[in-house]
């Protein structure tokens, strides 16, 4: 499985954009790039995932450049609700589970 | 609610003590989850079901054994437990092992005295 390195942490205030890159330099040719949210004392939330250039949803996007090493989540105009850690983990659609790094954790100040 | 329903959501149970925890989704998938997440640690991957078999056991000890009688439900039978742990214990289930969207449950907070 890719690892993965993402920062421990980012502090940012409401209204603002926040972009939380994540390395993955061994990522697979068969592997997507998959972001979760986890508030406290609940189960991760799956926010989005891609393979390659850009994907928006509802809630966020995800850029991948070309050569694919790293992922960029962003966040349009993030709330209070927002604080949360994000995972990004790396993989494919095999037969091994998702392993959960460190995350980053994201503060939002009013 | 995720669709991933977990049961209890809180326990407090004795190291001598024997007691289940269930999860059960109705999305269809194939593939089911136990995490364990201590206090400001990662979760941790604990076993694996896909198809109702087991593909991964992630060296976990035996007080804590899985069951999965069925792809809708996942069962974690725990007995003589330790107060390390303690920790929140989360079911998630998906298409298949591998990086498909995961949907989680919203935990067990386990607590071991």
């Amino acid at each position: 499985l890719a690892k993965t390195t993402q920062p421990i942490s980012m502090d940012s205030y409401e209204g603002q954009e926040v972009n939380i890159t994540c390395s993955h330099n061994n990522i697979a040719t068969n592997d997507y790039i998959t972001w979760y949210q986890q508030f406290p004392s609940q189960g991760p939330r799956f926010i989005i995932q891609g393979y390659k250039t850009k994907v928006t949803n509802e809630v966020a996007s995800l850029f991948i450049p070309a050569d694919r090493k790293s992922s960029t989540l962003s966040l349009p105009r993030v709330s209070l609700s927002d604080t949360a850690v994000y995972y990004c983990l790396v993989g494919n659609t095999g037969r091994r589970a998702l392993t959960f790094g460190s995350g980053t954790r994201l503060q939002v100040q009013p | 609610e995720t669709g991933v329903t977990q049961t209890p959501r809180h326990l407090v149970m004795g190291m001598t003590n024997k007691k289940s925890l269930k999860c059960e989704q109705h999305l269809g998938h194939n593939a089911m989850y136990w995490y364990k997440q201590s206090a400001k640690k990662p979760l941790e991957l604990m076993f694996v079901y896909n198809f109702k078999e087991q593909t991964e056991n992630n060296s976990v000890p035996s007080r804590f054994s899985p069951e999965c009688p069925n792809s809708s439900h996942l069962f974690l039978h725990l007995h003589t437990l330790q107060p390390e742990d303690s920790a929140l214990y989360l079911c998630a289930s998906s298409q298949g092992p591998g990086n498909y969207g995961y949907t989680f449950g919203s935990g067990t907070r386990l607590t071991v005295v």
